[in-house]
């Protein structure tokens, strides 16, 4: 496997379902995203790890719970989500150094259905 | 709080003519990037600009930045079918440490 995977890349959830995403790099870098696009709203950023640490937390609602086990692994937990979580949830990773990014690398995305 | 926006949101295009897609942010930045996202799939990375006055050329897109400004321009030249898709101009907001915001996105449709 090479850049950014993400399995599954596609879920349909009932709403009360618990399910993961996950995400996997093999580029070696430092620092792990969690995008959400939807029709409605631009890419928004959610969660950002850098180091395997949690540096960014966009006011993300409580039934979206990520992981970072370590550098090359992110999951994103859901439970209890609501119609309008579905969107395309994009994984990326990027190297991170003196407080500055390098670009991002996006992955393939996991198309998100919430009955 | 840093904004991005661009313009045109949506651009539909003729085979063979010239346009241009601003992005505007409005704080300072150290570096803005672009990227490409065909329908139903992820983002393509296509430039990087570090510094102002940076100019970079890809076949028929140039992207240039103009940090006095806070504008960069995404420039097509000659447009061919294989050019539509989303274009998505970035910031990364300085000692951010990877919190890129996000414009928008400018749809591009290239007809014969």
């Amino acid at each position: 496997e090479t850049g950014v995977t993400q399995t599954p890349r596609h879920l349909v959830m009932g709403m009360t379902n618990k399910k993961s995403l996950k995400c996997e790099q093999h580029l070696g870098h430092n620092a792990m995203y969690w995008y959400k696009q939807s029709a409605k709203k631009p890419l928004e950023l959610m969660f950002v790890y850098n180091f395997k640490e949690q540096t960014e937390n966009n006011s993300v609602p409580s039934r979206f719970s990520p992981e970072c086990p370590n550098s090359s692994h992110l999951f994103l937990h859901l439970h209890t989500l609501q119609p309008e979580d579905s969107a395309l949830y994009l994984c990326a990773s990027s190297q991170v150094a003196g407080g500055l990014s390098y670009e991002q690398y996006f992955g393939p995305g996991t198309r998100l259905t919430v009955t | 709080e840093l904004k991005v926006e661009q313009n045109p949101l949506f651009l539909s295009m003729q085979e063979g003519k010239n346009y241009t897609i601003y992005c505007n942010y409005s704080t300072t930045s150290d570096r803005l990037y672009w990227y490409r996202q065909d329908p139903g799939k992820s983002l393509e990375s296509l430039f990087v600009l570090l510094s102002n006055g940076a100019v970079k050329q890809e076949g028929r897109l140039m992207a240039s930045l103009d940090t006095k400004a806070r504008l960069s321009t995404l420039h097509i030249t000659a447009a061919v079918h294989d050019l539509s898709a989303t274009y998505f101009c970035a910031v990364d907001m300085r000692g951010s440490q990877g919190n890129l915001i996000f414009g928008k996105g400018t749809k591009l449709s290239v007809k014969p």
